[in-house]
C-alpha cells in the first residue's frame, strides 16, 4: 500500500525557518517524480515544488523561488522541504504527493500524504 | 502562467440527479503531438488530501466510480457526476499541466440538496 507522511510542521514566527519531510512508504521512490503542493486555511490548491525522480531537476512557484529548497534522499525513501524566511502567507497545509506523470515538471499527483500545518505567525 | 477557471463555486444537487462542473483555462491545453488535453480532475472531501479521478481530461483513475465523467476539448471542460451519491459531497478541482506551474481552479463545492 502506497503511504505518503509528512512531518515537521509546526507554528514559527515570520522570517523563520522550517524543515518539512515526507516519509514514502509502499512503492519504489527513487523511480518517481514527486510534488509539494500547499492549502491555506478554507483556500484552494497551490503547486509549491517539484523533484525529479533523481533529484537533478528541480522547480518552484514564484512565490516561494529562492526561499524554499525541496529535496530527496532516495535511499531513506524521503521527500523534504526547506522553507527559509517564512512569511504570514505561507501558513498552509503541505501536502507531499506522488506525480503519475509529468511533462516538463507540472504533474498530475496519485497519492498524497495527509499533509502537516504550517503557521506563520508572530 | 495558465489561469483555471471553474464555474459554479457551489452547487446542490438531489440524491440521484447530475452535478455538471465547468473548468475554462486562460488558454488551450491540448498538446497536439500526444492528441491529449493536459487536464486532470481531483476530488477534496472535509479533512482529506485530494483524491484523483480523472486524467487527460477524460481518463477516469482505477477504482473511481463511472458515474464520474470528463469531458472537453482545447479551453473548456466538463465533470459530470450522474446519480450523485452522499459520499460524492466535496470541493472538486480542476488542474492543467500543459505548463509550468501547474495550476488548479478555484474549487467548486457540491452539496446535496
Amino acid at each position: 500500500e502506497v503511504q505518503l507522511v509528512e512531518s515537521g510542521g509546526g507554528l514559527v514566527q515570520p522570517g523563520g525557518s522550517l524543515r518539512l519531510s515526507c516519509a514514502a512508504s509502499g512503492f519504489t521512490f527513487s523511480t518517481y517524480e514527486m510534488n509539494w503542493v500547499r492549502q491555506a486555511p478554507g483556500k484552494g490548491l497551490e503547486w509549491v515544488s517539484y523533484i525529479s525522480s533523481g533529484g537533478k531537476t528541480l522547480y518552484y512557484a514564484d512565490s516561494v523561488k529562492g526561499r524554499f529548497t525541496i529535496s530527496r534522499d532516495n535511499a531513506r525513501n524521503s521527500l523534504y522541504l526547506l522553507m527559509n524566511s517564512l512569511r504570514d502567507e505561507d501558513t498552509a497545509v503541505y501536502y507531499c504527493a506522488r506525480a503519475k506523470y509529468c511533462s516538463g515538471g507540472s504533474c498530475w499527483d496519485d497519492y498524497w500524504g495527509q499533509g502537516t500545518l504550517v503557521t506563520v505567525s508572530s | 502562467d495558465i489561469v483555471m477557471t471553474q464555474s459554479p463555486d457551489s452547487l446542490a444537487v438531489s440524491l440521484g440527479e447530475r452535478a455538471t462542473i465547468n473548468c475554462k483555462s486562460s488558454q488551450s491545453v491540448f498538446y497536439s503531438s500526444n492528441n491529449k488535453n493536459f487536464l486532470a480532475w481531483y476530488q477534496q472531501k472535509p479533512g482529506q488530501p485530494p483524491k484523483l479521478l480523472i486524467y487527460w481530461s477524460f481518463t477516469r483513475e482505477s477504482g473511481v466510480p463511472d458515474r464520474f465523467s470528463g469531458s472537453g476539448f482545447g479551453t473548456d471542460f466538463t465533470l459530470t457526476i450522474s446519480n450523485l451519491q452522499a459520499e460524492d459531497v466535496a470541493v472538486y478541482y480542476c488542474q492543467q499541466y500543459y505548463s509550468t506551474p501547474r495550476t488548479f481552479g478555484q474549487g467548486t463545492k457540491v452539496e446535496i440538496k
